[in-house]
């Protein structure tokens, strides 16, 4: 079955530092890869994804992903994080081709707070 | 385009009643989903439905039922409600075809039981 580990419950940063977020995935296909977002009391926002080609994605508010096979890993990073990233982050994967259905698996989450 | 739409966005409910969530898919959208989120279960996978047939459907009991209308819009449907059904519930939509398509999630609907 698959699986999706979000390894950091909980991160703290300083405004103005890096970040990174780990993603470990168990999928039996080739997987196509998401990172989410969610502000309290909202939805989810896509951040970005990764199905094929270059394992560098680039998202959307500076986020960028690597996409690891070697690993099954799927980090998110952001060079320099501001106060507004703070909000919860969902890793998840799903079919890469979803005629036969469309289910998400997600991660735990990590909940980033961020420091002034 | 128009996002996805829950309503209604909260919603609080005596245990042992039922409740009805409506989810409008972004435009050209077949596909759509629900989720529940709790802080103990994290993101679940409820069911899915796709041209008004429910194609996958997720590890939660039968008092949780949904349909799809012939404009895409859904509905998922709680009987008996327990506490342990409060929740987030999302829907999100997505294109259907040979792939990849992302999934676009709603804002959700809050559900209180009481």
């Amino acid at each position: 079955a698959q699986s999706v580990t979000q390894p950091d419950i909980h991160i703290t940063v300083s405004e103005g530092a890096s970040l990174e977020l780990r993603c470990n995935y168990s999928y039996g296909a080739t997987p196509y890869l998401f990172w989410y977002v969610q502000s309290p009391g909202q939805g989810l926002q896509l951040l970005l994804k990764y199905f094929s080609g270059d394992t560098l994605v680039q998202g959307i508010k500076g986020f960028e992903a690597e996409f690891k096979r070697s690993q099954s890993s799927f980090n998110l990073r952001k060079p320099s994080v501001h106060w507004s990233d703070a909000a919860e982050y969902f890793c998840a994967v799903g079919p890469l081709n979803n005629n036969a259905g469309n289910m998400l698996t997600f991660g735990g989450g990590t909940r980033l707070m961020v420091k002034p | 385009k128009a996002g996805v739409t829950q309503t209604p966005r909260y919603l609080i409910k005596t245990r042992g009643q039922q409740v009805t969530l409506s989810c409008s898919p972004i435009s050209g959208h077949r596909s759509v989903s629900w989720y529940q989120q709790t802080p103990g279960q994290g993101l679940q996978f409820l069911f899915e439905y796709f041209s008004e047939t429910q194609r996958n459907k997720g590890n939660f009991p039968g008092r949780f039922s949904g349909r799809q209308f012939s404009n895409s819009r859904s509905e998922m449907n709680v009987s008996t409600l327990e506490l342990g059904d409060s929740a987030l519930y999302l829907c999100a939509s997505s294109l259907v075809g040979d792939g990849p398509y992302e999934q676009y999630f709603g804002p959700g609907t809050r559900l209180t039981v009481t």
